[in-house]
């Protein structure tokens, strides 16, 4: 089945930095790849999403690039800020009829 | 804008207690989820569910069943609660038919079960 790769685990920037996560996946007949942020005590939440027949989509600060050659795709937070501190999850929605696989998450701190 | 409740927030039990986790979506989606998150393993699906009545073994589904008698409500039952489910449960809805590509999920807000 489907395995989501992701790194890194942690990850600590500078208040306005940039903040890049990446994820990789096995099965290539994958064509849905969302985003969730988690904050501390919330709900996951999708945040940005894109589907295999487009190689990157932006939205404000946060974009996601997708190399389907390769498999993996990334999060790009640019300016990061004190409320981008969360934890952010990968997943990809295999072939067929199954669901979503998530990668393990990124605990992401900003450092003001 | 989607509404997935989740009964309890906190819940206390003892072990080989019989557990029932409900989560209820206002937004009529054929697809329902139980995930369980733990520190460092991320969200690992235990069940799911695309229609009423029916339901299918996610990634982690021993120990566990689940109920689906009408659209709106997925029901987690642990048999015999034991504490190595001491965890966060989290129900998820989507909209779609088979939970097929392209339908986000939406979470509720999570149990914390704690079994003593």
């Amino acid at each position: 089945g489907e395995n989501v790769e992701q790194h890194p685990s942690t990850l600590s920037v500078q208040e306005g930095d940039s903040a890049v996560i990446k994820c990789t996946y096995s099965d290539s007949a994958s064509n849905y790849f969302p985003w969730y942020k988690q904050e501390l005590g919330k709900r996951p939440q999708l945040i940005i999403d894109i589907r295999s027949n487009v190689g990157e989509k932006k939205d404000q600060r946060i974009a996601v690039t997708l190399n389907k050659t390769a498999k993996h795709f990334s999060l790009h937070i640019t300016e990061t800020q004190p409320e981008d501190s969360a934890v952010y999850f990968c997943a990809a929605i295999p072939s067929g009829n199954t669901p979503l696989v998530f990668g393990k998450g990124t605990r992401l701190s900003v450092i003001a | 804008d989607v509404k997935v409740t989740q009964s309890s927030r906190y819940l206390v039990k003892r072990t080989g207690e019989k557990v029932f986790l409900e989560c209820v979506q206002d937004m009529d989606h054929e697809n329902m989820f139980w995930y369980r998150q733990d520190p460092g393993l991320g969200l690992r699906l235990i069940y799911f569910s695309y229609d009423v009545k029916m339901k299918e073994k996610g990634d982690i589904p021993e120990g566990y069943s689940v109920s689906r008698e009408k659209k709106e409500r997925f029901s987690l039952i642990l048999e015999s609660a034991s504490t190595n489910q001491t965890s966060m449960y989290l129900c998820a809805s989507s909209f779609g038919t088979g939970g097929r590509a392209g339908s986000p999920l939406h979470f509720g807000n999570g149990t914390r079960l704690t079994v003593t």
